[in-house]
């Protein structure tokens, strides 16, 4: 019984560079969430997507950054052009129902480090 | 905006003894969901305690329980008999009906041997 899987766990990139992030949901799981959590700091929303559909990116900074969720295949986040700013953790969460009741599941993250 | 606040940075405890992290939060929402999530080093958020806010009673989950003081906007979490294995980062988390998750900014709790 597999949770939410995020990979890589950990990942560097040089100032410029591109980063994706990809998120595999809880198997039957149908609404992702993304979260960025800064050093010594708590969890913060980016992005929630259900299959093929951004319902809510009010989190996400408006350039650079971008989510997906197709079909087929896992979520991910994509940040272009990385600076040290972006230095972050990065957790999915998935859930069975829709945003703001129970059930979801959090991947263990993946720590980016902009060098 | 909603918010939430955790007072104490770090906290230490001997094992075996008990320990309350305390959380408040500020909301207009009348019906959310209030949680303690735990962050060992491992970085993996687990779920430790949930309680619905229109539920007078306390949640309890074995060693651990809550102290919902929903007026106060407040919901302290114990931990009883302390286990070495409690040694984590601990959020404290609302989410308001249909809405995400605002957590705060975390307790990093030592139990010492």
């Amino acid at each position: 019984n597999a949770g939410v899987m995020q990979n890589p766990r950990h990942l560097v990139r040089r100032r410029g560079q591109e980063a994706r992030l990809r998120c595999s949901p809880v198997k039957g799981h149908s609404h992702v969430y993304w979260y960025r959590q800064l050093p010594e700091e708590g969890l913060k929303f980016m992005v929630y997507l259900q299959k093929e559909n951004i319902i809510d990116e009010s989190g996400m900074p408006k350039e650079r950054f971008s989510a997906e969720f197709p079909k087929e295949g896992p979520s991910i986040l994509r940040i272009q052009q990385v600076v040290r700013g972006d230095s972050a953790a990065y957790f999915c969460a998935s859930s069975p129902l829709e945003r703001g009741t129970y059930g979801y599941t959090f991947g263990s993250g993946t720590r980016l480090t902009v060098v | 905006a909603q918010t939430v606040t955790q007072s104490q940075p770090e906290m230490s405890v001997q094992e075996a003894e008990t320990v309350t992290l305390s959380c408040t939060y500020d909301t207009s929402e009348n019906n959310y969901y209030l949680f303690w999530y735990k962050q060992p080093p491992s970085r993996q958020m687990i779920l430790v305690i949930r309680q619905e806010a229109y539920k007078q009673q306390n949640a309890t989950e074995n060693r651990f329980s809550v102290n919902f003081q929903k007026a106060a906007k407040s919901f302290s979490l114990k931990i009883s008999d302390s286990q070495l294995g409690d040694t984590a980062m601990y959020f404290c988390a609302f989410m308001p009906y249909g809405q995400n998750f605002v957590f705060g900014p975390g307790t990093r709790l030592s139990v010492l041997p």
